[in-house]
């Protein structure tokens, strides 16, 4: 139960791109589609903007997709806002057990 | 509207013993499994434990096994979190969780409620 692996922090301008990695192992991220995306600012609750890899909830913007290659996952955010500006963390279902990421800051300059 | 609010925490000596409570409104409790999800003053997420929708199953992360047991009473509408032999290292900020009725999400989080473990 060895957390993911994620970048503590990236930076971007508003509305220019940027994508967040979270690598795992074959026990997790490379071995199930269940891998979600968590936005959490600060003193509040986190909340989930892309789960089973690439679906969005109702309501998160359409700005915001994942995907997934091998073991490693990907969150991307599209047309930056300084909204957007908070951390954020993957997780992935790893049988029985749930990991998350070590969280990664997004700072929109 | 979905609402889960926990309640329970407080300060507790090491080796001391502690039961967090979410009491969840706004949906059908019973048909949901239940996590419990922690996060350590200024640092990540961790997940804790789950508890399948009727109670039968229930798992641990490795740091808490043996220590802490999840239950929940479906009549109650509520989830419970018995932590025993408390550590320092189990100070955090305890969330309770709903999983998506398709699994494997959360997609509804409780407040949080603060367990500080200090002698």
């Amino acid at each position: 139960q060895s957390a993911l692996t994620q970048p503590r922090s990236v930076s971007g301008s508003p509305g220019q791109s940027i994508t967040i990695s979270c690598a795992g192992t074959s026990s997790d991220v490379g071995g199930y589609n269940f891998v979600s995306w968590y936005q959490q600012h600060p003193d509040k609750a986190p909340k989930v903007m892309i789960y089973d890899v690439n679906k969005r909830p109702s309501g998160v913007p359409d700005r915001f997709s994942g995907s997934k290659s091998g073991n490693t996952a990907s969150l991307t955010i599209s047309g930056l806002q300084a909204e957007d500006e908070a951390d954020y963390y993957c997780c992935s279902y790893a049988g029985s057990s749930w990991v998350f990421g070590g969280g990664t800051k997004l700072t929109v300059l | 509207q979905v609402q889960l609010v926990e309640s329970g925490g407080g300060v507790v000596q090491p080796g001391g013993s502690l039961r967090l409570s979410c009491a969840a409104s706004g949906f059908i409790f019973r048909t949901y499994g239940m996590h419990w999800v922690r996060q350590a003053p200024d640092k990540g997420l961790e997940w804790v434990a789950v508890i399948w929708y009727d109670g039968s199953n229930k798992y641990y992360a490795d740091s808490v096994k043996g220590r802490f047991t999840i239950s929940r009473d479906n009549s109650k509408n509520t989830l419970y979190l018995q932590m025993n032999s408390l550590r320092v290292e189990d100070t955090a900020v305890y969330y309770c969780a709903r999983e998506t009725s398709s699994g494997y999400v959360f997609d509804y989080w409780g407040q949080g409620t603060l367990v500080t473990v200090s002698s």
